[in-house]
């Protein structure tokens, strides 16, 4: 079945540091993938999404391009502030947006 | 524009009691509704989604249900509480049709003591 795999957190940065959170995937077809974030105490927010490859979806600072050939969508920031803490979910969907299959989550703490 | 409310934000039941949590959706017509929970430290763990009014699919067999008595209302409820029923619970909903993804409530935190 599908699945969604993610770099084990948690991830503690300096402020303005570079943050890569890896994600990689495994679904037949052409799945559309997304970013979410979970700030402390509340729900989850779109960060951002790819629909198809070698779409980059970016928001906010972040970006994350989909690679088919690695099946990967992997997530980046070029520098990360105190306000970026938060856990990150990837996820993808199959079927129109039903269903989505997330992965674990990875907890980023950024110190300043 | 949409919008997604989620209630109570949080809750503390005994064992054995019973609960019901509520979702509803305004903005939308016949959007696809969900609840996950994520338990501490762990990731989301879908629950039940529902297509339409009354239809309702189960991902995982326990000790909770769901019901969607109206078009944009999503309702959790069980009969007897266990402690781990114990989580951080999620509606969502979204288009039925297209890749847009999801757009999620606040959450209710359930502790069950």
């Amino acid at each position: 079945g599908d699945s969604v795999t993610q770099m084990e957190g948690p991830v503690t940065l300096s402020e303005e540091a570079f943050l890569t959170i890896n994600c990689t995937y495994t679904a037949t077809g052409y799945p559309s993938l997304f970013w979410y974030v979970q700030y402390p105490g509340e729900g989850l927010q779109l960060l951002l999404k790819a629909t198809k490859a070698d779409d980059k979806g970016s928001n906010k600072g972040f970006e994350a391009t989909y690679r088919k050939e690695t099946t990967s969508f992997h997530l980046e920031k070029g520098s990360v502030q105190v306000s970026d803490s938060a856990v990150y979910f990837c996820a993808l969907s199959r079927n129109y947006g039903q269903n989505f299959v997330f992965g674990p989550g990875t907890r980023l703490s950024v110190l300043p | 524009s949409q919008t997604i409310h989620q209630w109570p934000a949080t809750l503390v039941q005994p064992v054995g009691s019973p609960l019901s949590l509520e979702c509803t959706v305004e903005g939308t017509s016949n959007p696809n509704l969900y609840w996950y929970r994520q338990a501490a430290g762990r990731g989301l763990q879908l629950l039940f989604y529902s297509i339409g009014i009354d239809q309702i699919s189960s991902e995982v067999p326990q000790n909770l249900s769901a019901s969607r008595p109206q078009d944009r209302q999503f309702i959790l409820s069980s009969k007897k509480l266990l402690l781990s029923d114990s989580g951080f619970y999620l509606c969502a909903w979204s288009l039925s049709g297209g890749n847009y993804g999801y757009t999620f409530g606040s959450g209710t935190r359930l502790t069950v003591v």
